[in-house]
C-alpha cells in the first residue's frame, strides 16, 4: 500500500520569507512517481511538478525549488520569497510506476500555507 | 485552465437522492480519474476509466457508478445519497498509457455536492 504523509497541517509565514512544506512517502514499488499539487482558496487543483523515483536531481522553478532524498522517502517543497499569492493548501502525492496500468494518486492530507503580508 | 470541464460546478440535494456528475476530459487524453474530497477524508481515489474501459477501483462506495462514453467524457452517479456524501468530487484526466509512462493529471474545478 502506498502512504503520504504530510505531518505540516498549517503554516504561516511573513510574506517575503522561505518556507520548506514537507512530504515523506511510503511505497513497496521500486519505481514510482512524486506529485505536488497546489489548492487556492478557489479550489481547483493546480499540476506544480512530477518527479520519477530515477531522478533524484533538486529541481527549481523560478521560486519554486524541490528536493527529492530517496533514501529518506522525502519529496520537500521550497518556497524563496514567498508571496501572498502564494497563500494555498498543497498536497504532495504518489502515483505507482510505469506499465502499472493505473496511475491513481495517493495524497497526502495537505499543508494549508498562510502567506501574511 | 486545465482544460478539464465539470459540471455543475455546485449540487444541493436531499438524502436519499440520485446525483450525476459530468466531466469532460482535455482534448486528446484518454483516462479519466474521479476523486473525493472531504473534511475527514482528504483526497481519495474513487475509479479510473481508460478509453470506455473501467481500469481500477478505489474507495468507491456501491452506491456509487461511473462510466466513460464513447466521445470520452464521463459521469459519476451517486445514488441514495447520504449526509456524508457531502463533498468535493473532482475529476482529472491524462494522456496516460503504459507506453507513455505516467503522465500528469491534470483536474477540473470540482463539482461541490452539498446534502441537505
Amino acid at each position: 500500500a502506498q502512504k503520504v504523509t504530510q505531518a505540516q497541517t498549517e503554516i504561516s509565514v511573513v510574506e517575503k520569507e522561505d518556507v520548506t512544506l514537507d512530504c515523506v512517502y511510503e511505497t513497496r514499488d521500486t519505481t514510482y512517481y512524486l506529485f505536488w499539487y497546489k489548492q487556492p482558496p478557489s479550489g481547483e487543483l493546480v499540476f506544480l511538478i512530477r518527479r520519477n523515483s530515477f531522478d533524484e536531481q533538486n529541481e527549481i522553478s523560478g521560486r519554486y525549488s524541490w528536493n527529492f532524498q530517496k533514501s529518506t522517502s522525502s519529496f520537500n517543497f521550497t518556497i524563496t520569497a514567498s508571496q501572498v499569492v502564494d497563500s494555498a493548501v498543497y498536497f504532495c502525492a504518489l502515483s505507482p510506476a510505469i506499465g502499472a496500468g493505473s496511475y491513481q494518486l495517493t495524497f497526502g492530507k495537505g499543508t494549508k500555507l498562510s502567506v501574511i503580508p | 485552465d486545465s482544460g478539464v470541464t465539470q459540471t455543475p460546478k455546485h449540487l444541493i440535494t436531499a438524502t436519499g437522492q440520485r446525483v450525476t456528475l459530468r466531466c469532460s476530459p482535455r482534448s486528446g487524453d484518454l483516462s479519466v480519474y474521479w476523486y473525493q474530497q472531504s473534511l475527514d477524508q482528504g483526497l481519495q481515489f474513487l475509479i479510473q476509466y481508460y478509453n470506455g474501459e473501467e481500469r481500477a477501483k478505489g474507495n468507491i462506495l456501491e452506491r456509487f457508478s461511473a462510466q466513460q462514453f464513447p466521445d470520452l467524457h464521463s459521469e459519476l452517479n451517486l445514488s441514495s445519497l447520504e449526509l456524508g456524501d457531502s463533498a468535493l468530487y473532482f475529476c482529472a484526466s491524462s494522456n496516460g498509457t503504459g507506453l507513455l509512462g505516467n503522465q500528469p493529471q491534470h483536474f477540473g474545478d470540482g463539482t461541490r455536492l452539498s446534502i441537505l
